[in-house]
């Protein structure tokens, strides 16, 4: 298997509205990410798990909340978002050391209304 | 923090003539990979650069790190209908677990 899966395809939420974002592998990778994404801009990374552990989270507002509950699953929880929260949310997940890249799911559409 | 520039932002071309993206790091980069995204998907990983003015080539691709490891280009020969999409430089940082992707190039090839 060398997919990343993530569900929901297309998300609509209300500001007061609490969802999550789910993301599993199944290549035995050891790191995953959270990347967010702007019409017509690159990727902006939010979070990062490695072995399991948050090692990086690049300043981001405390609505998004990302849970690993283990190495093949990455959640992320979302809850009072604003409209401008609105984006493609990517997960990707990479083997350490590896020279073969990240490989992303295709990604949630997120509107918030 | 680490900055990765890249130009042009967008480029047409007539099928068949040559396309080039350039990539710029502010710091010394572990690695250098792109991607191809496709209007509407997500991005696919084409190639990683390692090494000080590595070369790389993939059919019609080549790939090229310089030797700083702070800039790389990619070259496509004779574009196709097919090589449409945004390709995006991302570099490595030297702790590598943090990507940060180039502003991206939108390729749009007229038949």
């Amino acid at each position: 298997d060398t997919e990343v899966t993530q569900t929901p395809k297309h998300l609509v939420m209300g500001m007061t509205n609490k969802k999550s974002l789910k993301c599993e592998q199944h290549m035995g990778h050891r790191a995953m990410y959270w990347y967010k994404q702007k019409a017509k801009k690159p990727p902006e990374l939010m979070f990062v798990y490695s072995y399991e552990k948050l090692s990086i989270n690049e300043s981001v507002p405390s609505r998004f909340s990302p849970e690993c509950p283990n190495s093949s699953l990455l959640n992320l929880h979302l809850h009072a978002l604003q409209p401008e929260d609105s984006a493609l949310y990517l997960c990707a997940s990479s083997y350490p050391g590896s020279s073969y890249g990240y490989t992303f799911g295709s990604g949630t559409r997120l509107t918030v209304v | 923090g680490q900055q990765v520039m890249q130009i042009p932002q967008y480029q047409h071309v007539q099928e068949g003539e040559d396309f080039t993206t350039y990539c710029n790091s502010s710091t010394t980069l572990s690695n250098i990979q792109w991607y191809k995204q496709r209007p509407g998907g997500h991005p696919v990983f084409l190639i990683q650069l390692v090494k000080s003015g590595e070369v790389k080539k993939q059919k019609r691709l080549t790939f090229q790190f310089g030797e700083a490891k702070k800039n790389s280009s990619l070259h496509i020969t004779a574009t196709q209908t097919t090589d449409v999409g945004t390709y995006f430089c991302a570099g490595e940082d030297n702790a590598g677990n943090m990507l940060t992707f180039g502003g991206g190039t939108r390729l749009m090839v007229k038949p």
